[in-house]
């Protein structure tokens, strides 16, 4: 079955840990995209990448950084630098620059 | 003013009622507009899209344009508990071809 997988479903970090979450894709997409989401507050765009080692940042890219070696993954990052990372993320992929977006699971990330 | 404005809820209907989503938005460049509905702890799923004015119907999704007045709305006829869930409505916005995301309205479909 095609679709977007994320990993972990759940994530806990310590004070000054970098942690990774995974996405890929198998729906041959070009644009992927990672959103954060808080409570009570909209879906805010992280980074996105249009094809394969390119990506433009979002609204809120301080304390993140995401890499797109491969067309099927793109991977982020929440460094150390990001002070209030507990939030729902989300994975999103569409086929070339179109805004209908499949998303994947999301990763429950929490401070420990 | 927010760039997507949605009456946040809860919304309370009864089975089989109709249910009303509406939406307004700033950018005047927005041409495409998406109703996602979300589960409590779940991801967004795309139920419409509209792209011109009036109305687009899909089984029992109905999506209403008005462009003139930056309004998007989301008829669900028959409604059932099953879509209970929170909706949001996102405009593409403009040439950079983002989506501007609502806060969502919480729909409760009482049986």
């Amino acid at each position: 079955d095609g679709g977007i997988t994320q990993s972990p479903k759940y994530l806990f970090r310590k004070e000054g840990q970098n942690v990774t979450l995974s996405c890929e894709q198998n729906l041959n997409h070009d644009a992927m995209y990672w959103y954060r989401q808080d409570p009570g507050q909209g879906l805010r765009l992280i980074y996105y990448s249009q094809i394969v080692n390119d990506f433009q940042k979002g609204d809120i890219a301080e304390g993140y950084s995401v890499s797109r070696e491969k067309k099927e993954s793109f991977p982020l990052t929440v460094t150390s630098a990001q002070k209030n990372p507990t939030a729902f993320y989300l994975c999103a992929s569409s086929m070339g620059w179109d805004e209908k977006l499949f998303f994947g699971s999301g990763t429950q990330l929490s401070v420990l | 003013q927010k760039e997507v404005e949605q009456n946040s809820g809860p919304l309370s209907v009864p089975e089989g009622a109709i249910a009303s989503l509406n939406c307004t938005y700033s950018d005047r460049g927005s041409q495409s507009f998406f109703w996602y509905r979300q589960y409590s702890g779940k991801s967004p799923e795309l139920i419409m899209f509209i792209y011109s004015n009036g109305d687009k119907e899909d089984g029992r999704f109905t999506a209403q344009l008005n462009k003139a007045s930056q309004y998007v709305s989301l008829l669900i006829r028959d409604s059932q508990p099953s879509d209970s869930a929170t909706y949001l409505c996102a405009p593409g916005a403009g040439n950079n071809r983002k989506l501007i995301w609502g806060l969502g309205t919480s729909l409760a479909v009482n049986p």
